[in-house]
């Protein structure tokens, strides 16, 4: 699966917009990007993925960009309930759909008052 | 909403004993996985399963580890002889279906494993 890199650690005020960027610049055709987050030592929770096409659910958006060389997860109204550590990961497509998950270090986001 | 269930939450066990940590996957799920994360590391895969046997096993887990589906409701890890470096967070994880497309894993809460 194609290495992601992330920043370790973002800020962001409550109530605003947080974007968390990740660059995937390996990433193949038939590769998938997902994002998870874990909330301090909760299991992994997914948030979103997508292929080229930009994507939108009732917890995030996920811009890629044309390239697909990285992408950026948006939290449209950030709350302190989403202080977590988020993690961009590159899925490879198959026929058996267990493939396993290979997380990073992820993006630790803290969520200001 | 349904969701992957572990017990017990917290195990703690001496050096050298067996171990046997418990999950409850989201009921028609057909792939159930393995993951641990030692304090202050990266999640790490372990193992999938999948119709009854392993579709994939990381390099960590070794012949003290192996998983089972007793009674198609649980999904069990067992650690034969824990050694003080197996002290780690252990997640469940399931998902459903398969074929040409790729499906999200939901993880259960986890068992805090503490091997003294």
């Amino acid at each position: 699966d194609a290495k992601t890199t992330q920043p370790p650690s973002m800020d962001c005020a409550e109530g605003r917009a947080a974007n968390l960027p990740c660059n995937h610049s390996t990433i193949s055709g038939n590769e998938y990007v997902y994002w998870y987050r874990q909330i301090h030592s909760q299991g992994p929770q997914y948030i979103i993925h997508g292929l080229k096409n930009n994507e939108t659910n009732e917890m995030a958006s996920l811009i890629i960009t044309e390239d697909r060389k990285s992408s950026t997860l948006i939290l449209p109204h950030a709350t302190l309930r989403d202080t977590a550590v988020y993690y961009c990961i590159v899925r490879t497509l198959s026929n058996f759909g267990n493939e396993k998950l290979t997380f990073g270090t992820g993006t630790r986001l803290t969520i200001i008052p | 909403e349904p969701e992957v269930t572990q017990t017990p939450s917290h195990q703690v066990t001496q050096m050298g004993q067996e171990v046997i940590l418990r999950c409850v996957p989201i009921s028609n799920h057909l792939y159930f996985y393995w993951y641990r994360q030692i304090l202050g590391q990266k999640v790490e895969f372990l193992v999938s399963f999948y119709n009854n046997e392993i579709s994939e096993k990381s390099e960590i887990f070794d012949d003290q580890f192996s998983v089972e589906r007793p009674d198609g409701s649980n999904f069990t890890l067992k650690i034969r002889s824990t050694k003080l470096e197996d002290s780690a967070m252990y997640f469940c994880a399931s998902s459903s279906g398969g074929g040409s497309w790729l499906i999200e894993q939901y993880f259960g809460p986890g068992t805090r494993l503490t091997v003294t």
